[in-house]
């Protein structure tokens, strides 16, 4: 099982106010994504970063931001929620190399199941 | 577009029997084809991860396929267990950027009865 951390498993929050999904990883991981899933959906990606201080933007258009100040953590931050902000978020890490081997395989966390009411 | 498509959107079985499950792909150029199986409510989990020139990779009871000519790969689950309940999805690597990004196809829902 891989070593990633996401919190809190479920939110239930009401309109406006602001939330922080944590992801934290130790398998000292360059590369983390936020993924967005809607059920029987396939995963979108809407943030990722390529290490320290870096930040991207997915190909979903998302209202939320995310921050990267150390290796292991990723939060993202949802300044003021909405019941479109309804979704589960995923976030995953990925290594670059596998016995020399490039592979850019992703390890999941659990995932985080928001709810905006 | 770089698209993934898998099939059937849903399927259930019997404890104890095979099944298999379809994934094409029109990404381009192609890298890797992973298969994850994620649990209702959890992140998916890698099965097999294969290359251009692997056409088969196996983990336990899970066989994947992969035809890179004509872009098709499928997932062979042999004496389906009930843990075996879940969304198997595919997704697909390119190599022409540095994140690797990957594409994922919708999934399958397996359903397998006692």
């Amino acid at each position: 099982e891989a070593d990633i951390y996401q919190t809190p498993r479920y939110l239930v929050i009401g309109t406006g106010k602001k939330i922080t999904l944590e992801c934290s990883q130790t398998m000292g991981h360059d590369k983390m994504y936020w993924y967005q899933q809607d059920p029987g959906m396939e995963l979108h990606l809407i943030h990722y970063s390529y290490g320290v201080n870096s930040t991207e933007k997915g190909d979903l258009s998302s209202e939320s931001t995310v921050s990267r100040i150390r290796t292991e953590h990723f939060p993202l931050t949802l300044e003021s929620a909405r019941p479109s902000h309804t979704s589960q978020y995923l976030c995953a890490s990925s290594e670059n190399k596998v016995g020399g081997k490039r592979t850019n395989e992703q390890f999941f966390g659990p995932g985080t199941r928001l709810t905006v009411l | 577009k770089n698209q993934v498509e898998q099939s059937p959107q849903s399927l259930i079985i019997l404890e104890g029997k095979n099944c298999t499950l379809q994934c094409n792909y029109t990404v381009s150029p192609f890298s890797n084809l992973r298969w994850y199986k994620q649990d209702t409510g959890r992140g998916p989990v890698s099965l097999t991860i294969m290359t251009f020139s692997e056409n088969t990779k196996s983990n336990g009871r899970y066989t994947a396929t992969l035809d890179a000519d004509t872009k098709q790969s499928s997932l062979h689950i042999t004496a389906s267990q009930l843990s075996d309940s879940a969304s198997y999805i595919c997704v697909v690597s390119d190599r022409g950027s540095t994140l690797g990004r990957l594409y994922f196809g919708r999934g399958t829902q397996l359903t397998v009865w006692p």
